[in-house]
């Protein structure tokens, strides 16, 4: 079954703790991107990714990190993480980045940050 | 700033009758617009989209209308179902995915 499989589900942590959120994709796609979701503001895009060893940032990277190492692989990482990136976050990729490419997304990650 | 905005933030709907979610978008040169749906606990789900060329476009039950002059897009569902309780997302795809805040749509039995 295609699908993006994003690890854990629900994350609770302290302030400063550093944290990984995995991103699995099994459909060859060569875009992957990272999105957080908060109540009111739609879903924003954190990075992106357009290839292995490409990656970008989107419109609210501070305080993130992501790496593409292998193609099907795109974990965002969280170096020292503050209250504010509490939230929602989603993993997508699509075939290629453009119009018409549309993007699948994972099931979310529930990030509490204390 | 947000370049694609739902006018209405909820929406109640009667099982079986037709629903209209609406959408604004700034930028007049895009070109591609999609529309999706988020169930509750799962992530954003691809339901139709739309090139400007189109005026109208239909998949199973939804019909997406793009009108360019006013730069307004609409989703509409027919026979809404409760399985179409979700929030709607409409996005533009013009150099990269920007969706809006979202419309929770409610089907009332």
């Amino acid at each position: 079954e295609a699908q993006v499989t994003q690890n854990p589900r629900y994350l609770i942590t302290v302030t400063g703790k550093k944290l990984t959120v995995t991103c699995s994709q099994n459909m060859n796609h060569e875009y992957m991107s990272w999105y957080r979701q908060d109540p009111g503001l739609g879903l924003r895009q954190i990075y992106y990714s357009m290839n292995v060893e490409v990656t970008d940032k989107g419109d609210v990277p501070e305080g993130y990190k992501v790496s593409r190492k292998e193609k099907r692989n795109f974990p965002l990482i969280l170096e020292s993480p503050s209250p504010n990136q509490t939230s929602l976050y989603f993993c997508a990729s699509s075939l290629n980045r453009g119009a018409g490419d549309i993007q699948y997304f994972g099931a979310g990650t529930r990030l509490s940050v204390l | 700033g947000e370049s694609v905005g739902l006018h209405l933030p909820t929406l109640s709907v009667q099982e079986g009758d037709n629903s209209i979610i609406n959408c604004a978008y700034s930028n007049s040169a895009s070109d591609y617009f999609i529309w999706y749906k988020q169930e509750s606990g799962k992530g954003p789900q691809f339901i139709i989209d739309i090139r400007s060329n189109m005026d109208k476009r239909q998949g199973q039950r939804v019909t997406v209308l793009l009108n360019k002059t006013v730069k307004h897009l609409s989703l509409q569902i027919a026979a809404t179902q409760p399985g179409d309780s979700a929030v709607y997302f409409c996005a533009e795809n013009d150099y990269k995915l920007s969706f809006g805040a979202g419309t929770t749509v409610t089907v009332r039995a």
